[in-house]
């Protein structure tokens, strides 16, 4: 069964810092999601990366796959309020099913 | 347009009683997927549909546990002799075709408690 890791478990960060969460996993899986869980809501897809040195970018967030590595990164620049929330990585399994990690909560103090 | 929707939002049941949970999803989805989340925890994969088959039922934690879609639309997730554990909320998701590359799209959840 595919494992995925998430670090760290908890983000607490200033406004206007920079930072990155990482997502691990333990076997080969060319593709890699990102999702954003606000408490009590459920999960908005975020990023889609398709295929090894994919990189996309929306706003303050960048996340990068390196398979060859077996990490997905999701870079935060300059952070504000607004994008505290939890932060999830799934990586999908053979049978089209994702596997997520434990999240990241994050949040971004003023 | 309409996304995924669940119902009911919440269920709170007693130990040993049989629930269903039910599951639209976005209009012309053929693959429908339900996943369950402890609190804390990332969505645990539990099946999934290529319109009216289970493809793949790997993820469901006992045959107490049974899901249908019979019209390759809406799913209902049923729980038999409910236990505390089952206590979580359970996601639903549904993508155009479930194939690799293909986005997956979160309904709201139905919370359910055991007591």
């Amino acid at each position: 069964e595919l494992k995925v890791e998430q670090n760290p478990l908890f983000l607490s960060m200033q406004e206007g810092k920079n930072y990155t969460i990482y997502c691990n996993y333990s076997t080969t899986s060319d593709r890699l999601y990102w999702y954003r869980q606000d408490p009590g809501k459920s999960l908005e897809s975020l990023f889609v990366l398709l295929s090894n040195g994919a990189v996309k970018q929306e706003g303050r967030l960048m996340a990068s796959l390196d398979t060859k590595a077996r990490l997905s990164t999701l870079h935060i620049t300059a952070a504000v309020h607004d994008l505290s929330a939890t932060y999830f990585c799934a990586a999908e399994g053979t049978g089209n099913q994702f596997y997520f990690g434990t999240g990241t909560s994050l949040t971004v103090i003023p | 347009g309409a996304g995924v929707s669940q119902t009911p939002s919440n269920k709170v049941t007693e130990k040993g009683k049989y629930v269903e949970l039910r599951c639209d999803p976005i209009s012309g989805h053929t693959a429908l997927y339900w996943y369950r989340q402890s609190l804390g925890q990332g969505p645990e994969f539990l099946i999934y549909f290529q319109g009216t088959g289970a493809a793949d039922d790997s993820g469901l934690p006992n045959d107490r546990f049974f899901a249908v879609r019979p019209e390759g639309s809406v799913s209902t997730l049923k729980i038999q002799r409910t236990e505390r554990g089952d206590s979580a909320v359970y996601l639903c998701a549904s993508s155009l075709v479930g194939y690799r590359q293909d986005t997956q799209y979160f309904g709201p959840g139905t919370r359910l408690t055991v007591l």
